[in-house]
């Protein structure tokens, strides 16, 4: 398994939108609707912030939303905020209980 | 609230050995896929290994096939990964996170394991 596709940084100033890329192959983010993002500050461990492509878990606000279309997997957190700085990740499910991870994304807020 | 509590960490030599714990509360754990995602120092998340609830099904990344082996005791509610040969990229800290096939919803705090002679 390859590791899926993100940019290494993102910015946007507090207010605005970002979209953070995640791309995989039909092996995996095509392949299956089990698309999932993390938050990350230094330091601690990931969060949940996206299951299932897009559904929230209970205490994330809607500001995050997720997608896919083909190969690609999206999240979009709109209304930035300065807590918002950390670095996110995108899993997907490869099937027989093998999970692979993309590279990671910093997000800086200006 | 769902909680799980990494045990097990350390200062190894190449070549040693190592048995992680991860103690499970808050939901009920035999039902669930448990996996093990580590993080070396300034990189990102690999999960190297995990386990169907009932532990018939297990998955190894290849760079841990052969010498680690997961595990777990649902009588417990604990979840096991037992580190052999280790080697200096084996540098880490190790979660365990409960695993749905849509994402891993609950997170440990982390194990450090070092590997240095």
């Amino acid at each position: 398994q390859s590791a899926l596709t993100q940019p290494r940084s993102v910015s946007g100033s507090p207010g605005q939108s970002v979209t953070i890329s995640c791309t995989g192959t039909s092996s995996d983010v095509g392949g299956y609707n089990y698309v999932s993002w993390y938050q990350q500050h230094p330091g601690r461990a990931p969060k949940v912030l996206i299951y299932d492509v897009n559904k929230w878990p209970s205490g994330v606000p809607d500001r995050f939303s997720g997608s896919k279309s083909g190969n690609t997997a999206s999240l979009t957190i709109s209304g930035l905020q300065a807590e918002d700085e950390a670095d996110y990740y995108c899993c997907s499910y490869a099937g027989r209980y093998s999970w692979v991870f993309g590279g990671g994304t910093k997000l800086t807020v200006l | 609230e769902e909680q799980l509590l990494e045990s097990g960490g350390g200062l190894v030599q190449p070549g040693g050995s190592l048995r992680l714990s991860c103690a499970a509360s808050g939901f009920t754990f035999s039902p669930y896929a448990m996996s093990w995602v580590r993080q070396a120092p300034g990189k990102g998340l690999e999960c190297v290994s995990a386990i169907s609830g009932g532990g018939e099904t297990t998955y190894y990344a290849d760079s841990v096939k052969g010498r680690f082996t997961i595990s777990r005791d649902n009588s417990k509610n604990t979840l096991y990964l037992q580190m052999n040969s280790l080697r200096a990229e084996d540098t880490a800290v190790y979660y365990c996170a409960k695993s749905l096939y849509g994402g891993c919803t609950s997170w440990g705090q982390g194990a450090l394991v070092s590997v240095s002679s």
